[in-house]
């Protein structure tokens, strides 16, 4: 069974458009990230949230909204994409957000805007 | 903003080298600091996590060490292997709260027979 799972895996998309990348862990983790891996292949942290709750909100355009109906899930939906939106995203969780917690990563998500 | 640095960001060695790399980070207010191993188009793995000065930590061939008042982590490769070819990252939380990582640039590791 694998931990942390993202779907889809591989989204293309026109510019404009607005689309959604699912996550789902079952370590029944308290607390759920996504990053973004950008052009230059650094991970930054984007969003953070524990037991349904937001606890990082990065300076990320308005334009991406993380949704979290339950702790095992975040969701991450973007409007009105961009090409600069093009990226791999990766969700990632651990147990209670502590900073000695190892974070599990799910295996990414690429998005390209066309 | 925390500032964490890695060196080399890239390194190229053989088959059978050993090799190290280090992680660079302020040591003021440390409170952990982790070690991922990340293969191209593969998501990030865990190796270590470091929480006391003085730590070493041994997973195989790889281990690493943990120098908090200096702030700085090698990692130490021992007789590298093809498969052993990957980014190494190094994070520490910080940086506004505790549950934030905070990734160096990491080093990227080439592993020739």
């Amino acid at each position: 069974d694998t931990a942390v799972s993202q779907t889809p895996k591989y989204l293309v998309t026109q510019m404009g458009n607005d689309k959604s990348i699912k996550c789902e862990q079952n370590l029944g983790h308290d607390t759920m990230y996504w990053y973004k891996q950008d052009s230059k292949k650094f991970l930054k942290i984007m969003f953070s949230y524990n037991n349904k709750e937001l606890i990082i909100n990065e300076t990320v355009p308005n334009r991406f909204s993380p949704k979290s109906p339950d702790k095992a899930h975040l969701n991450l939906h973007i409007n009105s994409l961009e090409l600069g939106d093009s990226a791999v995203y990766f969700c990632a969780s651990t147990a209670n957000g502590l900073g000695e917690e190892t974070q599990y990563f799910g295996p990414g998500t690429r998005l390209l805007v066309l | 903003i925390l500032n964490v640095e890695q060196s080399p960001q890239s390194l190229h060695v053989q088959e059978g080298d050993s090799t190290n790399f280090t992680c660079s980070f302020p040591s003021s207010n440390f409170y952990a600091l982790h070690w991922y191993r990340w293969e191209t188009a593969k998501s990030p793995e865990a190796l270590f996590v470091m929480t006391l000065n003085g730590d070493e930590k041994k997973k195989g061939r790889i281990s690493a060490t943990l120098n908090t008042k200096e702030g700085y982590s090698y990692l130490y490769i021992k007789g590298s292997q093809p498969e052993d070819s990957a980014t190494y990252l190094c994070a520490l939380p910080g940086g506004g709260t505790a549950s934030k990582l905070t990734f160096g640039t990491g080093t990227r590791l080439q592993v020739t027979l």
